[in-house]
């Protein structure tokens, strides 16, 4: 059974603060990892895909992967009362195409101006 | 920029009757994607299609399920015979040739069983 795990939260922070959220997944055979941002009723909207260990950085994200520790971060800098929203992350095991995303419940993240 | 669009926005049917939600993914894509949020709950993955067959699918996609590519562009999902436990939200997603299974998802239907 492939379960991706996320604190529910909510986790609150200060705006201009750096918001730190985590994800970890039990099948060390995964090979993809992916951040989406929910918005309330809206669909999922991707942010930042990682595939190998290390960090990957894109304007304000930086996503981190550990795949020793089956681990998945996503920092947020600078935060903004826009970036509120639930946080999904979203892991594929064999990659290639045509597999399906097992997602995480998400982290609703919200920015205190 | 390209999207993927889905049809209709909200649905609201009866129990026991059938429903098909449709999509149009992103135009040079070539895998496609159902999966369903329940309320409160998180985003499941239903069923990939790829090659005019599906590819997989989850445990969650019963015989009550079928998808078909219709036309080139279209995509659908239907639900033959809905029940109380299938409102959701439905969302399409689509992935190109690249290898980077990276899915666009659409805004998705919403669909109410009475």
């Amino acid at each position: 059974q492939k379960e991706v795990e996320q604190n529910s939260g909510p986790l609150s922070v200060p705006e201009g603060a750096i918001a730190s959220l985590n994800c970890t997944y039990s099948d060390r055979g995964s090979q993809s990892f992916f951040w989406y941002r929910q918005y309330s009723g809206k669909s999922p909207e991707l942010i930042m895909s990682i595939y190998s260990n290390g960090d990957k950085e894109d304007g304000r994200f930086t996503a981190q992967l550990n795949k020793a520790s089956q681990y998945v971060s996503l920092l947020i800098r600078d935060s903004q009362p826009s970036d509120s929203a639930t946080y999904l992350c979203a892991v594929i095991y064999s990659g290639g195409g045509a597999d399906g995303l097992t997602f995480g419940k998400g982290t609703h993240l919200i920015i205190q101006p | 920029e390209p999207e993927v669009t889905q049809t209709p926005s909200h649905q609201v049917t009866q129990m026991g009757q059938e429903v098909i939600l449709r999509c149009v993914p992103i135009s040079n894509h070539l895998y496609f994607y159902w999966y369903r949020q329940i309320l409160g709950q998180k985003v499941e993955f239903l069923v990939s299609f790829y090659n005019n067959e599906i590819s997989e699918k989850s445990e969650i996609f019963d015989d009550q399920f079928s998808v078909e590519r219709p036309d080139g562009s279209n995509f659908t999902l239907k639900i033959r015979s809905t029940k109380l436990e299938d409102s959701a939200m439905y969302f399409c997603a689509s992935e190109d040739r690249g290898g980077t299974d990276t899915q666009y998802f659409g805004p998705g239907t919403r669909l109410t069983v009475l």
